[in-house]
C-alpha cells in the first residue's frame, strides 16, 4: 500500500506571498491532519479533516486555511505569507473511525513540506 | 486540556547501552498514547502505542515503553541500541476531543555514539 504523499517537498516563497500544499493520504483513510513542525515551537496541530469536513482546528491565525476532497485528498494554504512561516509542514492520515473520543487510531505521516519564507 | 513534557531535550549514549526516553503527560480523563521517531528528513514513523490493558507495550524496532498512572508516564526503552536508532523521538497523546488530533512534546533527540 502506498505510503502518505505531501508536494511539492519543497518550496521557496517571499513575504506577502500564498502558498497551497497537497497532500495525499492513505487509500481508504479518510481522516487528513496537518502539522507545522519548527524548532522553537516543535510540533503543533493546524487542523483535521474527516470525510470534506474540518473536525478540529489549531490556534493558528485565518491565513491558515485547509480543505478536503471527495477522494480524501486534501491541501492546506497560506495566504499572506510570513518569515516565521517557515516550516516542515506534515501531513498525516488515518482511517478516523476508531471512534470513541477520538484521539486513538494511529497516524501515519508523509515526509512533509519544507516551506522557507524570505 | 492535555499536555506532555518530554523532560530531556538531547540523550547522548553509546552503541549497545541502554536508553531511557522520558515522557509525563497531563490528563484529566484517560488518555491514548503514543511514541513516534523521525529521521532526518523524513515524516514520523510510529514506534508504539498505548490504549488501554497491558501497561507494558511493545513496540516495533526493540523499543518497548511502560504506562504509569499513578506517575503520569510513559517512558520509552531500549535494552541495547545501535547506530541507527540515532533520530528524533516524540511522545504524544491523543487530544479525545472528537477527532484525531495529536498533542506532542518537544521531542528527544538521541544520538548513539560508537
Amino acid at each position: 500500500k502506498a505510503g502518505v504523499t505531501q508536494t511539492p517537498r519543497y518550496l521557496i516563497k517571499t513575504r506577502g506571498q500564498q502558498v497551497t500544499l497537497s497532500c495525499s493520504p492513505i487509500s481508504g483513510h479518510r481522516s487528513v491532519s496537518w502539522y507545522q513542525q519548527t524548532p522553537g515551537q516543535g510540533l503543533q496541530f493546524l487542523f483535521e479533516y474527516f470525510s470534506e469536513t474540518q473536525r478540529n482546528k489549531g490556534n493558528f491565525p485565518g491565513r491558515f486555511s485547509g480543505r478536503q476532497f471527495s477522494n480524501s485528498r486534501s491541501e492546506m494554504n497560506v495566504s499572506t505569507l510570513e518569515l516565521g512561516d517557515s516550516a516542515l509542514y506534515l501531513c498525516a492520515s488515518s482511517t478516523g473511525l476508531a471512534g470513541g473520543p477520538g484521539g486513538s487510531d494511529t497516524q501515519y505521516f508523509g515526509p512533509g513540506t519544507r516551506l522557507t519564507v524570505l | 486540556a492535555q499536555s506532555v513534557t518530554q523532560l530531556d531535550s538531547q540523550v547522548p549514549v553509546f552503541e549497545e547501552a541502554p536508553v531511557e526516553l522520558r515522557c509525563n503527560y497531563s490528563s484529566s480523563v484517560s488518555v491514548y498514547l503514543f511514541w513516534y521517531v523521525q529521521y532526518p528528513n523524513q515524516g514520523l514513523q510510529l514506534l508504539l502505542k498505548y490504549l488501554s490493558g497491558s501497561t507494558l507495550v511493545k513496540g516495533i524496532n526493540g523499543f518497548e515503553a511502560e504506562f504509569n498512572k499513578s506517575q503520569t508516564s510513559f517512558h520509552l526503552r531500549k535494552p541495547s541500541v545501535h547506530i541507527s536508532d540515532t533520530a528524533e523521538y516524540f511522545c504524544a497523546v491523543g487530544d479525545q476531543g472528537g477527532s484525531e488530533k495529536l498533542v506532542f512534546g518537544k521531542g528527544t533527540k538521541l544520538t548513539v555514539n560508537p
